[in-house]
């Protein structure tokens, strides 16, 4: 069974803040990626990886970053973190072939205050 | 540019009943999935249907795609209260651009 982890479940943080939301996977996948969901938007792409140290922007890149230093490790950076970015975070990894299949960490929810 | 569009967004049905939800998309696509998500929780992978006249089930659900029409629909068959949960289609435009669709949430009354 794929597992896709993902660092804390809740997390409240103060406005200004750097934020850090890791995620891991253990099925050697070479493509992860991160999203965002709030209610009546569905999921949105920030941010998207298919090796380590290349990223790509996805939709909603602004305001983040990433960094993917090992394969199953990748990271989401809020480098100053502001109340609209409260949201439901979730990664997910997937292989870069056959059906391409995502498979999604538990998803964290981020407060800011 | 691919947009996915899911109706109905809500459903309330009655433990027993038959329902469909349907997914519409607006350019070709090689695959289309299906996920479950329970409320604060994550996306669980139902199918995936990757080609035109797939048809996939599991229990009381089946998914069935039209690569012609466009059009992939989720059927519940004799809906359970375990079923409640929302359900999202996506679909991938090119080899890691997944675009879902904004769910519909369905609650199965008893």
């Amino acid at each position: 069974d794929v597992k896709v982890t993902q660092s804390s479940r809740y997390l409240v943080k103060r406005t200004g803040e750097k934020v850090f939301l890791e995620c891991v996977q253990d099925m050697d996948h070479e493509n992860m990626f991160w999203y965002r969901q709030d209610p009546g938007l569905g999921l949105r792409l920030i941010y998207f990886s298919y090796d380590v140290k290349m990223k790509e922007k996805g939709d909603i890149p602004e305001g983040y970053s990433v960094s993917r230093e090992k394969k199953e490790r990748f990271s989401l950076i809020l480098e100053s973190a502001s109340t609209n970015q409260t949201s439901m975070y979730l990664c997910a990894s997937s292989t870069p072939s056959g059906v391409y299949e995502q498979y999604f960490g538990p998803g964290t929810r981020l407060t800011v205050t | 540019e691919l947009k996915v569009e899911q109706n109905p967004l809500f459903l309330s049905m009655q433990e027993g009943k038959n329902y469909t939800i349907y997914c519409n998309y607006s350019t070709t696509s090689d695959r289309l999935y299906w996920y479950r998500q329970d409320p604060g929780k994550s996306l669980e992978s139902l199918f995936v249907l990757l080609s035109n006249g797939a048809v996939k089930q599991e229990g009381r659900l089946m998914a069935s795609l039209d690569t012609k029409a466009r059009l992939s629909t989720l059927h519940i068959t004799a809906a359970v209260h375990d079923l409640s949960a929302t359900y999202f289609c996506a679909l991938t435009s090119g080899t890691y651009k997944y675009i879902f669709g904004t769910g519909t949430r369905l609650k199965v009354l008893a």
